[in-house]
């Protein structure tokens, strides 16, 4: 089946340094999947916050980027320079392509950021 | 205001009971889900409505029956509860089905204790 696999939290970094959580991703049954981070911050509901749904592009939201890899099959979050707001819990997911809007949804990475 | 309701946001059954958890979208979706999360697993998709009809069902068991009354509902009926049911279940919508590129938003959650 498919599967999401990434960083193992938890992950601390301290205030404006760089941060990136790996993602890597198993597409079985879908040969060219959607691919999402969403973010949950403390207290709030899972939100996107970013997509790709084209190989090699990029993708951008609040500071953060993910290219997505079709070679090496991930899609990293990174960000140059994190701030305390950023903690939260991230999650990388694939997503079918054309009847199949099923999100398969990698652990979680919880993000410390110390001011 | 919140676009998607989930009640109750706690809930505590004991086995072999049978409870109901609702889900009402305000966004104007067509398409609505259910995701469950036990502890310290990922997120993991459990239906696919379109249009109020079941498109995917990912759950093995039975005992889990969405309903969906009116186009912004679906709720999820679970019967013969066990402690393994224990866990926070999450309903989504996106605009469509088709296309997976679509944003699924998510609610709060209903977190299940079963005893």
């Amino acid at each position: 089946g498919d599967s999401v696999t990434q960083t193992e939290g938890p992950v601390t970094v301290s205030e404006s340094e760089s941060l990136i959580i790996n993602c890597t991703y198993s597409a079985t049954s879908i040969a060219y999947p959607n691919l999402f981070w969403y973010v949950r911050y403390p207290g709030e509901g899972l939100q996107l916050l970013l997509k790709v749904i084209t190989a090699g592009q990029k993708g951008s939201s609040r500071g953060f980027e993910a290219t997505y890899n079709k070679e090496t099959t991930s899609f990293h979050l990174q960000k140059a320079s994190v701030q305390e707001s950023d903690s939260a819990v991230y999650y990388c997911a694939l997503g079918g392509t054309g009847g199949n809007n099923k999100l398969t949804f990698g652990q979680g990475t919880v993000l410390s950021v110390i001011p | 205001d919140p676009k998607i309701i989930q009640k109750p946001k706690y809930l505590v059954a004991v086995t072999g009971s049978e409870k109901i958890l609702i889900c009402e979208q305000y966004l104007g979706h067509n398409a609505m889900y259910w995701y469950r999360q036990s502890a310290k697993k990922p997120l993991e998709f459990m239906f696919s409505y379109s249009y109020q009809k079941l498109m995917d069902n990912q759950t093995a068991s039975s005992r889990f029956q969405p309903q969906s009354s009116k186009k912004n509902h679906l709720d999820l009926q679970i019967t013969a509860l066990k402690p393994d049911d224990s866990a926070t279940y999450f309903c989504a919508s996106s605009q469509d089905l088709d296309w997976g590129g679509y944003e699924q938003y998510f609610g709060p959650g209903t977190r299940l204790t079963v005893l």
